[in-house]
């Protein structure tokens, strides 16, 4: 049973470029939320999409935006790139409101 | 803000040895959880926490919800080397929905 799949797993990107970065969650899970772990820190979150509709979202300017398709999977979309935003973005799933959140391996964005 | 602190940062100890590290908030938790994280890949759940007071065992972890409600903290027993990688606190705030806030880590390193 797979679980949580995250695409790309690097990426380069260059200062005010977009970025899509998707996610499959794990079989039977509906709910997926995304963070951004810089370098030596704990990840923070930026939102989270139940239903195809943000749920919830954390304390990231707009440029950070997301979509959920029927089949559960998602998307982080980001804009105008900054160095800044130069981390690993990680995808997790769960069912429902629980806390049994499966991490992905996370997408290393490197802006330049 | 709210925060949560994590500590130690990090700790180097001999294979065997018993290991603490806690982690305490600015505001009361209903939720705590353990993470680990091995290098390149993403958050693992260790133990969930629910109710204050609450001592919870994974084997040779063990963690426990703080009375208080503001702290939480997890022992590794017998140390081994696949022990190595970094372990982070996390938790909802209060009417923070499903927002999980993560303290900075602790970076455990086990010497054979």
């Amino acid at each position: 049973d797979a679980g949580v799949t995250q695409s790309p797993t690097h990426l380069i990107k260059t200062r005010g470029q977009q970025v899509t970065l998707r996610c499959s969650p794990k079989s039977g899970h509906d709910t997926v939320s995304w963070y951004q772990q810089a370098l030596g820190q704990g990840p923070q979150f930026i939102f989270q999409y139940y239903e195809e509709e943000e749920r919830q979202r954390g304390n990231f300017p707009d440029r950070f935006s997301g979509h959920q398709f029927p089949n559960y999977s998602s998307e982080l979309n980001v804009n105008a790139l900054w160095l800044g935003d130069s981390a690993l973005y990680l995808c997790a799933s769960s069912f429902g409101d629980t806390y049994g959140y499966t991490f992905g391996s996370g997408t290393r964005l490197t802006v330049v | 803000g709210q925060q949560l602190n994590q500590s130690p940062q990090s700790m180097f100890i001999q294979e065997g040895e018993d290991v603490s590290m806690n982690c305490t908030s600015s505001s009361i938790f209903n939720t705590w959880l353990w993470y680990k994280q091995d290098p390149g890949e993403g958050p693992v759940l260790l133990i969930a926490l629910y109710k204050a007071g609450e001592l919870t065992s994974n084997g040779r972890l063990t963690a426990q919800f703080g009375i208080t409600r503001k702290d939480s903290f997890l022992n590794i027993s017998a140390s081994i080397p696949s022990d190595v990688g970094i372990y982070f606190c996390a938790g909802p705030y209060i009417n923070a929905g499903n927002m999980l806030t993560f303290g900075g880590g602790t970076r455990l390193m086990v010497k054979p």
